[in-house]
C-alpha cells in the first residue's frame, strides 16, 4: 500500500519561531489534508492541498504532487500551535480511504 | 451546531465484553468512517460506509462491527474477538458518497468528531 512519511518526528521551538513540516509520498494521490491534533485529541482541519500553495493566517501549505512531497509552514509559532501535526492522503483511484502518516509532535515553548 | 458527536468520551470495558460507540453527524454527509489510533501512531481505518445500508471493511476490521441504518448515524462495536482493543477511536464524515470518481475538497474533506477512549481492564 501507499507508504506516508513525516519528518522531522518531534520538534521543540521557542515561541516566535518558524518551522516546515515535510509530508512524503510514495505513490500519486488525488487527496492531501494536513491536520492538527490538539492535547485532548480532537483532530482539526488544516488544509486540502492535493497540489499547489495554501495560506491560512501563521499557516501555509505547499504539495508538489510530481514529486510527491508537502510542506507545512508555521510562522510566528505560538503555544496553542503545540500538538501533532499528520498528512493524511488518498491513493489515486483509493476511493476516499485516507492513509494517514505517523505525524510531527510539536512542542512550542514560551 | 453541525457537527460529528461521538459518545461516550472514556469507556471501559472488562475482557470478553463487546461495547458499542456511538457517532452521529447532522452535516447530511453520506460517508463515515472509522479510524483506530494507538499511541504515538497516525489513524488507521477500521470500516467505513458510502451511503445508509452499505459499509466496507478498511485496514483493520478483524474483532469490529458496524452498522448504518441512518445516515446520520454509524456505530462501531467492538466485539471481544478484537484482541488488543485499548486505543483511542475518531468516526468522521464527508459528504462524498457512492458513485464518486472525481472528489473536490468540497465533497472529500473529512471532519472528525472528538473522539472515545477505550480501556480494556
Amino acid at each position: 500500500g501507499i507508504q506516508v512519511e513525516q519528518s522531522p518526528p518531534d520538534l521543540i521551538l521557542q515561541e516566535g519561531a518558524n518551522s516546515t513540516l515535510r509530508c512524503n509520498f510514495s505513490d500519486s494521490v488525488n487527496n492531501l489534508q494536513w491536520f492538527h491534533q490538539n492535547p485532548w485529541g480532537q483532530l482539526i482541519n488544516l488544509f486540502y492541498i492535493p497540489s499547489g500553495t495554501k495560506q491560512n493566517g501563521r499557516l501555509s501549505a505547499t504539495t508538489v504532487a510530481t514529486e510527491r512531497y508537502s510542506l507545512l509552514y508555521i510562522s510566528s509559532s505560538q503555544t496553542t500551535d503545540s500538538g501533532v501535526y499528520f498528512c493524511a492522503v488518498i491513493l489515486t483511484g483509493g476511493g476516499n480511504k485516507l492513509t494517514f502518516g505517523t505525524g510531527t509532535q510539536l512542542k512550542v515553548e514560551l | 451546531d453541525g457537527g460529528i458527536t461521538q459518545s461516550p468520551k472514556y469507556l471501559f470495558r472488562k475482557e470478553g465484553q463487546n461495547v458499542t460507540l456511538s457517532c452521529e453527524q447532522n452535516l447530511n454527509h453520506d460517508a463515515m468512517y472509522w479510524y483506530r489510533q494507538d499511541p504515538g501512531q497516525g489513524l488507521r481505518l477500521i470500516y467505513y460506509s458510502q451511503i445508509v445500508n452499505d459499509f466496507q471493511k478498511g485496514d483493520i476490521a478483524e474483532g469490529y462491527s458496524v452498522s448504518r441504518e441512518k445516515k446520520e448515524s454509524f456505530p462501531l462495536t467492538v466485539t471481544s474477538a478484537q484482541k488488543n482493543p485499548t486505543a483511542f477511536y475518531l468516526c468522521a464524515s464527508s459528504i462524498r458518497g457512492a458513485g464518486w470518481t472525481w472528489g473536490t475538497e468540497h465533497t472529500d474533506t473529512q471532519y472528525f468528531g472528538p473522539g472515545t477512549r477505550l480501556t480494556v481492564l
